[in-house]
Order: C-alpha cells, then structure tokens, then sequence
C-alpha cells in the first residue's frame, strides 16, 4: 500500500469537460508534486508545492491548474485537454525540499482524452 | 546541468542469476542518487539511495548499489534474480548544493525468466 493516495485511478474525459485529480498524504510532508508520465517513460516534473506555496512550474500549459488546499492535500484541476495530455499523472511528497529524502509515489490516475 | 544515463533499455536474465542495472550520471558537485522500480499500473517505490559514506548501499528486496564517484556509476545489483522482480527501473539524482528536481533516467526494463 502507498502512503500517498490519489484518486481517481482512472479518469475519462472529453476536451471541453473540466475535472480535478486529489492527491493526498499523511506523513506530515511539507513538499508535494506533479509529475506527467507517458509510457515507458520517465516522469516528467509539472509543479512542485513547498509549504502549501508553488515553488516550480515547469512552463505547464494554463490547461492544467494546481492547487494545494492544505499540508495533505494537493489538486490538479484539468479543463480543455487535448489528445496529447493522455498519461499516468503521478503525485509524490517528501519531507521538504531540497533535502537526501526520497520522494514517496501514489500510484496515479491514468487520464485518457477522448 | 545535470543528467543520468541508463544505456540498457532492457536486461533479461535468468531467475536464480545476479543482475545489474546500469546507471551513471553528470552533476556538478556532490550527488545525491536514487534507484525506483515501477511496476505495472503502479506508481514509482523507492528502493534505495547514497547520499553520503560507505559506497556499497543495501536497500528493499535485496536489492544494492555501488556509488563508483572515479566512474560517476551507480550500479543496481541484486546477487540472486527472481521472477518478481521484473519490472521498470529508474535511476534519478540531485546534484548538491541541492537542486529542488528530481533528474530521471530513461529507465530500464529487467525482464526475469524462469
């Protein structure tokens, strides 16, 4: 079992919805993070959270909208995406940032756009 | 910048047999590595890291590594393969004074036979 839950495993969804992916951690992390995964790919870093403020985005497209409610919680808000954006997102949280502590993986969401 | 290298896409080897997986990689100062696996559907888990000390690290599984700083390596090895450990394996580094990323490999697929 992963220590960092994201919901929903899979997710299904046309260019013009709007959805949102949750990601949630209990182990008192203070950074958190989105990462794009195609595959047999590596991950590919999107947004890096430290202390509930956006500390990197890696030139995402406005598309994506992240936020981070709280210390355990951390949303990825979709709307308009196109085929392109079909992959595993992958959430994860460390300690703090900048520090020898491994980043702990949920297992994802597989997002298709139809 | 930093980098890491994974030359082996694959590597297939009979169960009950050692295995090693390749990595190097390309920092300026010191580095702090990383290996993951990656099962299917799964997210990433940690396996094990160096940061500093002793250059032969043990980490979940069976699973060790040689920091070889003269080779800039980080060679995952396993002395006895097993079925189950066929999976995705990721190399990854944080150069020091830390980066706040994450530097992936291309990842290398151990196949296991029996």
């Amino acid at each position: 079992d992963t220590e960092v839950t994201q919901t929903p495993k899979h997710l299904v969804m046309g260019m013009t919805n709007k959805k949102s992916l949750k990601c949630e951690q209990h182990m008192g992390h203070r950074a958190m993070y989105w990462y794009k995964q195609k595959a047999k790919k590596p991950p590919e870093l999107m947004f890096v959270y430290s202390y509930e403020k956006l500390s990197i985005n890696e030139s995402v497209p406005s598309r994506f909208s992240p936020e981070c409610p709280n210390s355990s919680l951390l949303n990825l808000h979709l709307h308009a995406l196109q085929p392109e954006d079909s992959a595993l997102y992958l959430c994860a949280s460390s300690q703090d940032l900048s520090d020898n502590q491994p980043q702990h993986f949920g297992d994802g969401t597989r997002l298709s756009i139809l | 910048a930093q980098s890491v290298a994974q030359p082996e896409d694959q590597v297939n080897v009979a169960e009950g047999n050692p295995l090693t997986v390749k990595c190097t990689y390309s920092v300026s100062g010191n580095p702090y590595l990383f290996w993951y696996v990656q099962y299917p559907n799964r997210g990433l888990q940690f396996l094990l890291k160096y940061i500093t000390g002793d250059n032969l690290v043990k980490g979940s599984y069976g699973f060790e590594a040689e920091f070889n700083k003269s080779q800039t390596s980080f060679h995952l090895k396993k002395p006895s393969a097993l079925v189950s450990d066929s999976a995705l394996y990721f190399c990854a580094v944080r150069g020091v004074p830390n980066t706040d990323k994450l530097i992936f490999g291309t990842g290398t697929r151990l196949q296991v036979f029996p």
